[in-house]
């Protein structure tokens, strides 16, 4: 079945500073991959995701990038706010969507 | 828009007893999953529906069951609670069972005594 791992487990960075998180996954047939942020007390929000045929995604100031051939995927998150701190997980489907399989969330802290 | 709704927030029930947590979906979203998260984890997959017909099972006991309505909203229930059942209940809606897109509710914090 599909696994996803993810990397780093927290992550701190200074105000306007930039964050990436990285994830790799091991099913090749896996065709879209989304990226979900997640605040105290919440559930997981939908943030950004990028289908195979496409390398690279871009909004605002949060971009995914995807290497299909190494299975790697990244979140980069430029200019960070003290907002953007919360639990970020990658997912990957299985079963043409069926389910998503997570990564184990990555804790971001920005500090002022 | 309101977004997946899921009642009630929180909930403490004692080990052996049963419970029902309840989710309506986006409007317009015909399919529903529910995903259990544990403190410190990501969500794992439960089930997903789609008019009101079972589409998947995760690794769950029996003991977990759910059920979709015609107005495509949904139950999840869970007997003779364990200790283990503890955690965060998430339910998803997407408008089709095979669109990509997911998307979550704030969940039931369920906490077993």
């Amino acid at each position: 079945g599909e696994n996803v791992e993810q990397h780093p487990s927290t992550l701190s960075v200074q105000e306007g500073d930039s964050a990436v998180i990285k994830c790799t996954y091991s099913d090749s047939a896996s065709n879209y991959f989304p990226w979900y942020k997640q605040e105290l007390g919440k559930g997981p929000q939908l943030i950004i995701d990028i289908r195979s045929n496409v390398g690279e995604k871009k909004d605002q100031r949060i971009a995914v990038t995807l290497n299909k051939t190494a299975k790697h995927f990244s979140l980069h998150i430029t200019e960070t706010q003290p907002e953007d701190s919360a639990v970020y997980f990658c997912a990957a489907p299985l079963r043409g969507f069926q389910k998503l399989v997570f990564g184990t969330g990555t804790r971001l802290l920005v500090s002022p | 828009d309101a977004g997946v709704t899921q009642s009630p927030t929180h909930l403490i029930k004692t080990r052996g007893q049963q419970v029902t947590l309840r989710c309506s979906p986006i409007s317009g979203h015909k399919s529903v999953s529910w995903y259990q998260q544990v403190l410190g984890q990501g969500p794992q997959f439960i089930f997903q529906y789609y008019e009101k017909e079972e589409r998947g099972r995760g690794n769950f006991p029996d003991r977990f069951s759910a059920r979709q309505f015609p107005n495509y909203s949904s139950e999840l229930n869970v007997n003779a609670l364990l200790l283990g059942d503890s955690a965060l209940y998430l339910c998803a809606s997407r408008t089709e069972s095979t669109n990509e897109k997911l998307f979550f509710g704030s969940g039931t914090q369920l906490s077993v005594l």
